[in-house]
């Protein structure tokens, strides 16, 4: 089945510094991604996303690049402050798989001041 | 707009009985709900997908006598854990998604802890 996994479980990043989160995925049928952030107690809360005919997204503050070849996603916050402190999962799916959507493990930035 | 809230939001009970959570699209029609389990520090497992109507597709592994998933309506499903073991606590979340649009919106969770 498919598997999603981050390169770090834990990042440590200065503030005001730029952070890369990594994410690999197996199925190479998934042709949607998504970043989520989730604070401790609470559901998780979309970031950012990108379909597969497109290998770069940019929100405010956020960026997701997106490597069909290698199988590859990252997710780049820019300027980190304190408040970016939570644990963000890469999600990926598929249409061909009914739109379930698979879950990394997560990455918890741990932002230095 | 797509908030999805869920109810109740953490539940305290005793070894062997049933408990229900209700997850509900408060602003939007969802053709499809997802549930979720979450350990502590661990990722999101999804254990069903249910669509209105129809009975749900659980992954494997997962107890569909033991988790009973019900979507009577677009605009809510439940999840009943039957005959919970401390085994069974655990964070439940569930999401929705209409039409056949990828996006999903996540509740806010439901903290179940069973003594």
């Amino acid at each position: 089945g498919e598997s999603v996994g981050l390169h770090l479980p834990t990042l440590s990043v200065q503030e005001g510094d730029n952070s890369i989160i990594n994410c690999a995925y197996s199925n190479s049928a998934s042709d949607y991604f998504i970043w989520y952030k989730q604070e401790s107690g609470k559901g998780p809360q979309f970031i950012i996303d990108i379909r597969s005919n497109m290998d770069k997204r940019q929100g405010q503050r956020v960026t997701v690049l997106l490597n069909k070849t290698v199988k590859h996603l990252s997710l780049q916050i820019a300027a980190t402050q304190p408040g970016d402190s939570a644990v963000y999962f890469c999600a990926v799916s598929s249409h061909t798989g009914g739109f379930k959507t698979i879950f990394g493990a997560g990455t918890r930035p741990f932002v230095k001041a | 707009g797509a908030v999805v809230s869920q109810h109740p939001s953490w539940v305290i009970c005793k070894s062997g009985t049933s408990v229900k959570i209700e997850c509900r699209s408060l602003d939007f029609q969802a053709t499809t709900m997802f549930w979720y389990r979450q350990f502590p520090k661990q990722s999101l497992m999804l254990m069903a997908t249910s669509n209105e109507g129809s009975k749900a597709t659980y992954e494997q592994g997962v107890e569909k006598d033991k988790f009973l998933i019900n979507h009577a309506s677009l605009t809510l499903s439940t999840l009943t854990v039957t005959s919970a073991h401390p085994e069974d606590s655990s964070f439940y979340i569930c999401s929705a998604s209409f039409g056949t649009r990828y996006e999903q919106y996540f509740g806010p969770g439901t903290r179940l802890t069973v003594t």
